[in-house]
């Protein structure tokens, strides 16, 4: 059975700071997704990660990939309020490649 | 947003009740799913389909069934409603290519 854990599952930081959230899986996967959601939102796409080493980088954002490891890890730099939000990382494992979710990271980012 | 929608879009329901959830899309994808979203585990997979009339069940189908006689619409129907069923539904589709899934606004549904 694949799982899929995330931590921090809180986390409250200041404006500017530098922070990362880690998302270990249990079997092997090649495809690694982050989500992105905001309070009574859908998900929004972030970031798809498909081999080992991939490095995928939007704005504040940046995700990495480690199949090796069952790793991948999404760091903020220089955090802004704007990215205060829930974020999941999802991995291909299910039947027709359904997602396999961890249970996401509140991110508050105060002023 | 992929031209995903759910209908209703809330809902509440006593229990015992059937409720039938709706996905429609419009760009002609062949797989779809149902996940819900609890407080405390993420989304988990309910059902998915591969195609018309093929599809098959996932991590928490127990309680729900579902139904694609069209490939724009993806049904979910909880026979009879229980309140370990009050959830936040959504859809989704695969693209192909990368695989990367686009989720549906959601259906907030509450067994009473």
């Amino acid at each position: 059975e694949l799982k899929v854990e995330q931590n921090p599952l809180f986390l409250s930081m200041q404006e500017g700071k530098n922070y990362t959230i880690y998302c270990n899986y249990s079997t092997t996967s090649d495809r690694l997704y982050w989500y992105r959601q905001d309070p009574g939102k859908s998900l929004e796409s972030l970031f798809v990660l498909l081999s080992n080493g991939a490095v995928k980088q939007e704005g504040r954002l940046m995700a990495s990939l480690d199949t090796k490891a069952r790793l991948s890890t999404l760091h903020i730099t220089a955090a802004v309020h704007d990215l205060s939000a829930t974020y999941f990382c999802a991995v291909e494992g299910g039947g027709a490649d359904g997602l396999t979710f961890g249970k996401g990271t509140h991110l508050i980012i105060q002023p | 947003d992929a031209g995903i929608t759910q209908s209703p879009r809330h809902k509440v329901t006593e229990t015992g009740t059937p409720v039938t959830l709706r996905c429609h899309q419009t760009e002609n994808h062949r797989y779809m799913y149902w996940y819900r979203q609890d407080p405390g585990h993420g989304l988990r997979l309910i059902h998915y389909s591969y195609g018309v009339k093929d599809t098959d069940k996932g991590e928490v189908s127990d309680g729900y069934s579902v139904s694609r006689s069209k490939t724009e619409d993806f049904l979910l129907t909880l026979e009879s409603a229980t309140s370990s069923q009050t959830s936040v539904y959504f859809c989704a589709i695969r693209k192909t290519g990368a695989g990367e899934q686009y989720f549906g606004p959601g259906t907030r549904l509450t067994v009473t």
